[in-house]
């Protein structure tokens, strides 16, 4: 079975600064995504970025970027130039090709302070 | 339009009753899902249909019936509520033939079950 470790509780950036969010994540199997998705106050579950395993190029979505480190089974998530909008609960997930169903980790409470 | 939509927003109930979410994807995917996000924000795949079909049923009590009768539509059905079944629930979609399999959410069903 899958698991995805998200071993910061909470975390907090002054607004305009740069913070990284890390994932680590367990599989035997060689092909699958990653995702990072944003959960704001308002509930709704949004989707920040992708990444396929088989590339090797770090994918990246304006101020959010990703370090994909796969023989270390890594998805940290980078943001950029924080803004007060980017507060939120962060979820890293991973998804087999096959097993048709994301694994989510616990989660990561980001506050961006003014 | 939404993409994703779930009816009702928020559900109140006694514990005992029956009752339904519906979930409704313009999205034209082939698979849908339900998770339940707890008190401690934790989110955990229930369901996953895939084309109408019953993929993926974790660990869920008996109670809990999905109901697809159309690609577009998955609903979700719970007998005999109890106090520990108060949760967010989310509906979802993807489209696993093309290989998109970042999620779409609805923005979320809050249960409370009193």
């Amino acid at each position: 079975a899958q698991t995805v470790t998200q071993s910061q509780p909470e975390m907090s950036v002054q607004e305009a600064e740069t913070v990284t969010l890390s994932c680590t994540y367990d599989t035997s199997e060689s092909n699958y995504y990653l995702f990072w998705y944003k959960q704001p106050p308002s509930r709704q579950m949004i989707l920040v970025i992708r990444q396929e395993a088989y590339k090797q190029q770090n994918a990246t979505e304006n101020r959010f970027s990703v370090n994909f480190q796969k023989a270390a089974k890594s998805f940290s998530l980078k943001i950029s130039d924080s803004q007060l909008g980017d507060t939120a609960m962060y979820f890293c997930a991973f998804e087999n090709t096959n097993a048709g169903k994301s694994t989510f980790g616990d989660g990561t409470t980001l506050t961006v302070k003014p | 339009d939404t993409a994703v939509s779930q009816t009702p927003k928020y559900l109140v109930t006694q514990m005992g009753n029956d009752k339904s979410i519906k979930c409704e994807q313009n999205l034209g995917h082939d698979t849908m899902y339900w998770y339940k996000q707890d008190s401690k924000k934790f989110l955990k795949i229930m369901f996953s249909y895939n084309n109408k079909e019953l993929i993926i049923n974790e660990t869920v009590p008996n109670r809990f019936s999905p109901k697809s009768p159309d690609k577009a539509h998955l609903n979700l059905h719970i007998n005999s509520l109890e106090l520990g079944d108060s949760a967010v629930y989310f509906c979802a979609s993807s489209q696993k033939r093309t290989g998109d399999t970042e999620a779409f959410f609805g923005q979320g069903t809050r249960l409370t079950v009193v």
